[in-house]
């Protein structure tokens, strides 16, 4: 039963263009969503998160757009950069328990072409 | 110096094994986990410890047996391994607070676990 899914399991674009990420959830007790990163061999790493109360979160080149409605994230980079090539796992948790539980989805592979 | 750190990165066994998986964070969190990344790329949660108090047990076969001695380590201790067990397990941490916390994790670096 997964609640949270990601179902571009790969994308490539070009250097320089702009990177689109989508994520949808089935939970709407959700308020908090999050990305991470993922280089081979290594950990995820926290990117950026959203909290229910808002729609859009902006860092850098990163920003993430939440509609509440359509149970839908989504992650921008703009401009797209080599070094961005990884896996990109959205997640989401019911921040109201306390147990902070986080659900991942199953990730998308980036590789952005130089 | 690593934050999360988990041993050992690699693991092959046999089956019928028993195998411990260890982990440490440096960050002074109060909250640990491990999860599970399966062959379908699904990293799922297995267990969560606040300050050595579990907290989260999913629906994981009794084989697997988390011990924290301390809030800083959360060892996974794998009894008895089948095949199916093989994946590559995380260990996280992050300031849970009783109630509300942002959610953000700290992950190691991975402990892959291959069962033959």
């Amino acid at each position: 039963d997964q609640q949270v899914k990601q179902n571009s399991p790969s994308l490539s674009v070009q250097e320089g263009r702009i990177s689109i990420l989508n994520c949808d959830y089935t939970n709407s007790m959700f308020d908090y969503f999050l990305w991470y990163k993922k280089y081979p061999a290594e950990g995820p790493t926290f990117l950026i998160s959203i909290s229910s109360i808002k729609d859009k979160n902006e860092d850098g080149r990163f920003t993430v757009f939440l509609n509440k409605s359509a149970k839908h994230l989504s992650l921008h980079i703009v401009p797209s950069q080599p070094g961005d090539s990884a896996v990109y796992f959205c997640a989401a948790v019911d921040d109201q328990t306390g147990a902070n539980n986080l659900f991942f989805g199953t990730g998308t592979r980036l590789t952005v072409i130089p | 110096d690593t934050a999360v750190s988990q041993t050992p990165k690699y693991l092959v066994t046999q089956m019928g094994n028993d195998k411990s998986i260890k982990c440490e964070q440096n960050l002074g969190h109060d909250t640990m986990y491990w999860y599970k990344q399966d062959s379908k790329k699904f990293l799922k949660i297995m267990f969560s410890y606040n300050n050595k108090e579990l907290i989260i047990n999913e629906t994981v076969p009794n084989r697997f047996s988390p011990k924290s001695p301390d809030k800083a380590h959360l060892n996974l201790h794998i009894n008895s391994l089948e095949l199916g067990d093989s994946a590559v397990y995380f260990c996280a941490s992050n300031q849970g607070l009783a109630g509300r916390n942002t959610g953000e994790l700290f992950f190691g670096e991975g402990s892959r676990l291959t069962v033959l």
